[in-house]
């Protein structure tokens, strides 16, 4: 069975650029997670997706971070524009969800932004 | 406010002695716990999970926690160290309301 599948793996950008994160979860899975990472730090939830309809983005910067999951299968994280305190990795995970919080995440291997 | 500590940001054990790595937990109810390690580079893997019933659970690569409601504990152990067991792991907490909570994470190191 395949993993959950995040690109790039690396990116580097300057300040008040753009930057896209794309993940794939795990064939089958309904919820699907983004988490910022900073570095010393763990995971910290920025959005939750049930199938294509957002759970929680309580923790989402919605003044320039912006997510979706079309179709509820793939997944796409944009910041725009990035700040020097974005520069974290950035995780997906998904899980097939067992109600009441039993669920078990599967993590991709993250995606480490740089902002200059 | 819910909250899960690891009280140790670093840990370095010697190969082949056991391990306890520290987990504390704040919740108004007994939360889900979880034990993740993430080696450089790479995403979290489950170790294991706590759910309900028995409060010593087993896990993968020779680990297991112990859940104790008394301390707001869920320590992880292993009775013998690999120096492939170097990564930094994270122990995390969820309840109904879904959100998973992390600790900072303890990174271990093993010497030879």
């Amino acid at each position: 069975e395949a993993g959950v599948a995040q690109s790039p793996r690396y990116k580097i950008i300057e300040k008040r650029q753009s930057v896209a994160f794309w993940c794939n979860p795990i064939s089958g899975h309904a919820t699907l997670y983004w988490y910022q990472q900073i570095l010393g730090q763990g995971p910290k939830l920025l959005i939750q997706f049930q199938n294509n309809g957002v759970v929680d983005d309580s923790q989402l910067p919605k003044d320039r971070f912006s997510a979706e999951r079309l179709k509820g299968v793939d997944s796409t994280l944009k910041i725009q524009p990035a700040k020097l305190e974005d520069s974290a990795v950035y995780l997906c995970a998904s899980s097939d969800r067992v109600a009441g919080g039993r669920d078990t995440q599967y993590f991709g291997p993250g995606t480490r932004l740089t902002v200059l | 406010a819910q909250s899960v500590t690891q009280p140790d940001i670093h840990i370095t054990v010697s190969e082949g002695a056991s391990l306890e790595l520290r987990c504390n937990y704040s919740y108004g109810a007994t939360p889900y716990l979880f034990w993740y390690v993430q080696s450089p580079g790479q995403g979290l893997q489950l170790l294991l999970k706590y759910f309900s019933g028995d409060t010593l659970v087993q896990g993968i690569k020779g680990f297991e926690a112990e859940f104790k409601r008394s301390q707001s504990s869920f320590n992880l152990r292993k009775p013998s160290v690999h120096w492939s067991d170097a990564a930094e792991y994270f122990c995390a907490g969820s309840t109904g309301g879904f959100k998973t909570i992390f600790g900072a994470g303890t990174r271990l190191f093993v010497k030879a």
